[in-house]
């Protein structure tokens, strides 16, 4: 059964904090992505990667970085958490294969942030 | 005008019902369009993906593309309590490398 696994399910930070999300899959999908979610504006990708040490800015990068040393892990790092960035983030993978945006995406269950 | 336009419900409707979900779109070029099926505090799923115009069917579920209005929809039919969740729908062009999703609708299906 295919899984993509997110590390903390829910966290609480203080403003200010380094926060590292993890995410993790296990089918050797070559494309892998990070997007939050909110109520009223659905699915924003944040930053996506097609290959070990790439990444690509999504449509909100601003306050995240992402790093990729490992085919199957992604991990999303907030340098300063702020409150406007408590939100659900989603980890998600695809195979590789053209054209990459047409896809299906495999999530993971999600990782609920709140900054204080 | 956001690129791809979904009513956010709820909608609630009893078990047995049919329920139309639909999403409207501004990007002609859109050619990929897909369903996805998000269960409370779990991550979203596919549920049906279609190429183009046409109709799609799988079981009790049916997703619909007319492109000429920039519309597409996601029947279901003899409704189910487990089929309450949010159904978001998304769409991307081959010269993308992203999905656009919309808001999402949420569905209640009481017994």
């Amino acid at each position: 059964d295919v899984k993509v696994t997110q590390s903390s399910r829910y966290l609480v930070k203080r403003t200010g904090e380094k926060v590292f999300l993890e995410c993790v899959q296990d089918m050797d999908h070559e494309n892998m992505f990070w997007y939050r979610q909110d109520p009223g504006l659905g699915l924003r990708l944040i930053y996506f990667s097609y290959d070990v040490k790439m990444k690509e800015k999504g449509d909100i990068p601003e306050g995240y970085s992402v790093s990729r040393e490992k085919k199957e892990r992604f991990s999303l790092i907030l340098e300063s958490a702020s409150t406007n960035q408590t939100s659900m983030y989603l980890c998600a993978s695809s195979p590789a294969g053209a054209p990459r945006g047409t896809g299906e995406l495999f999530f993971g269950e999600g990782s609920r942030l709140t900054v204080l | 005008q956001k690129e791809v336009e979904q009513d956010p419900g709820p909608l609630s409707v009893p078990e047995g019902a049919i329920v139309s979900l639909n999403c409207t779109y501004s990007n002609s070029a859109f050619q990929y369009f897909m369903w996805y099926r998000q269960y409370s505090r779990k991550g979203p799923e596919l549920l049906m993906y279609t190429y183009s115009s046409g109709n799609k069917e799988d079981g009790r579920f049916t997703a619909q593309v007319d492109k000429s209005s920039k519309y597409i929809s996601l029947f279901i039919r003899d409704s189910q309590p487990s089929d309450s969740a949010t159904y978001l729908c998304a769409m991307s062009d081959y010269n993308t490398d992203k999905l656009i999703f919309g808001t999402g609708t949420r569905l209640q299906v009481f017994p």
